[in-house]
């Protein structure tokens, strides 16, 4: 069966430090990859989505980048983050012909 | 840009009602999902209705389409205290995969 892993759970960085998010899934080839931000008490944001390795499209002008070195692998990095950048940070992955998403457990990242 | 407007934005119900939650989009659409996300947790897939679908059910579940009228419902049956969470519609933007979520309704069932 599939399975999608996001990593870390909580994250308390520092305005102006790096960030690195990673998402990995498991049991399945080819995925789309999406990464998608919820402020507090509101809807999701759809920031990232990749069909491919190296393929990224950005939904959003922001602090952050996207990167999917590996088909199933798919990290989302800021050079210098803003206070801005808190938010709950969510991977999604679809495929095999399935139109519906499958999310990880998100990471809720504080800038403070 | 948002596409998916839920309506209401809270509800609150005891246990053993229906709940009814509402979404509105703008454009024309391929699909319509609804998820629901436990506080602090990813979100997961409950129902999926294509567009050339009016009405379909899951369980308690029964959800509608208008697409005349762009808008969705959900319904709960027999809500539960465990149904407790955060409801989204989200529709296809066109290209098959790429969601736009709405804002939520935010359910809780009192026992």
């Amino acid at each position: 069966s599939q399975t999608i892993h996001q990593w870390p759970a909580t994250l308390v960085q520092p305005v102006g430090s790096p960030l690195s998010l990673e998402c990995t899934v498991e049991g399945t080839s080819n995925p789309n990859l999406y990464w998608y931000r919820q402020a507090a008490g509101r809807g999701l944001q759809l920031l990232f989505y990749s069909v491919g390795i190296g393929q990224i499209s950005s939904e959003v002008p922001q602090n952050l980048s996207a990167s999917r070195p590996q088909d199933r692998q798919f990290i989302l990095s800021s050079k210098k983050l803003l206070l801005s950048d808190s938010g709950f940070y969510l991977c999604a992955w679809s495929g095999g012909g399935d139109e519906k998403l499958f999310f990880g457990s998100g990471t809720q990242l504080s800038v403070l | 840009s948002q596409q998916g407007e839920e309506d209401p934005q809270a509800l609150s119900i005891q246990e053993g009602e229906n709940a009814t939650m509402n979404c509105s989009y703008k454009t024309s659409i391929n699909n319509l999902q609804w998820y629901r996300q436990n506080s602090g947790r990813g979100l997961v897939h409950l129902i999926l209705i294509r567009s050339n679908e009016r009405e379909k059910h899951s369980g308690r579940l029964r959800v509608t389409l208008d697409t005349s009228k762009k808008s969705s419902s959900l319904l709960i049956t027999a809500s539960r205290a465990a149904d407790t969470a955060s409801y989204f519609c989200a529709t296809d933007a066109g290209w098959g995969g790429k969601l736009i979520f709405g804002q939520g309704t935010e359910l809780s069932v009192k026992p």
